[in-house]
């Protein structure tokens, strides 16, 4: 699976969109970008994943650039609850016998959202 | 609620006990994995069973030893631990390692371990 690159952190301001950027220069055609987020002392959360257009869903957007090197995850409105360590992955969408599409987490991005 | 249940949250124990966390999803998933957190430190993947089969088993050292019986259950029997091996282990589920598209991944609250 190819690697990601994020900022270590981020501040946002409540109410406002948080934008977090993901550099995955070596994406591959057959590989998705996946978004998880992590709060204090629990488990990794989905938010969102894509492949090539664009996706939106309850929690957040996800806007793939056209070569697909880079994505952002926009949540629209930030809210207190929203501080959290935001993880962007690729994954095969194939798996094979040699790789089962497992994720592999890097350091992620910290989220701290402020009133 | 995720769906996805482990025991014990909070775990202490010895270098020379032997426990063991349990994992059990209520999801009708087939596949389960195991991660370890460390403190500071990325998630690591540590084993993945598929319809019951261990198909990934990332260098894990023998003193982990998972086991899963059926596809909602899936367990890490310990023993001999060093107190390195102090971490968050969290479980997860996803639909099956096949087909076109990847499963997300439902992750439990994790078993916080510590050894002393």
């Amino acid at each position: 699976d190819a690697k990601t690159t994020q900022p270590p952190s981020m501040d946002c301001a409540e109410g406002r969109a948080a934008n977090l950027p993901c550099n995955h220069s070596t994406i591959s055609g057959n590989e998705y970008v996946y978004w998880y987020r992590q709060i204090h002392s629990q488990g990794p959360q989905y938010i969102i994943h894509g492949l090539k257009n664009n996706e939106t869903n309850e929690m957040a957007s996800l806007i793939i650039t056209e070569d697909r090197k880079s994505s952002t995850l926009i949540l629209p409105h930030a809210t207190l609850r929203d501080t959290a360590v935001y993880y962007c992955i690729v994954r095969v969408a194939r798996p094979t016998t040699d790789s089962w599409g497992k994720l592999q987490f890097g350091a992620g991005t910290q989220v701290v959202v402020t009133p | 609620e995720t769906g996805v249940t482990q025991t014990p949250r909070h775990l202490v124990m010895g270098m020379t006990n032997k426990k063991s966390l349990k994992c059990e999803q209520h999801l009708g998933h087939n596949a389960m994995y195991w991660y370890k957190q460390s403190a500071k430190k990325p998630l690591e993947l540590m084993f993945v069973y598929n319809f019951k089969e261990q198909t990934e088993n990332n260098s894990v050292p023998s003193r982990f030893s998972p086991e899963c019986p059926n596809s909602s259950h899936l367990f890490l029997h310990l023993h001999t631990l060093q107190p390195e091996d102090s971490a968050l282990y969290l479980c997860a589920s996803s639909p099956p390692l096949s087909g076109e598209t990847p499963g997300e991944l439902f992750f439990g609250e994790g078993s916080r371990l510590t050894v002393l």
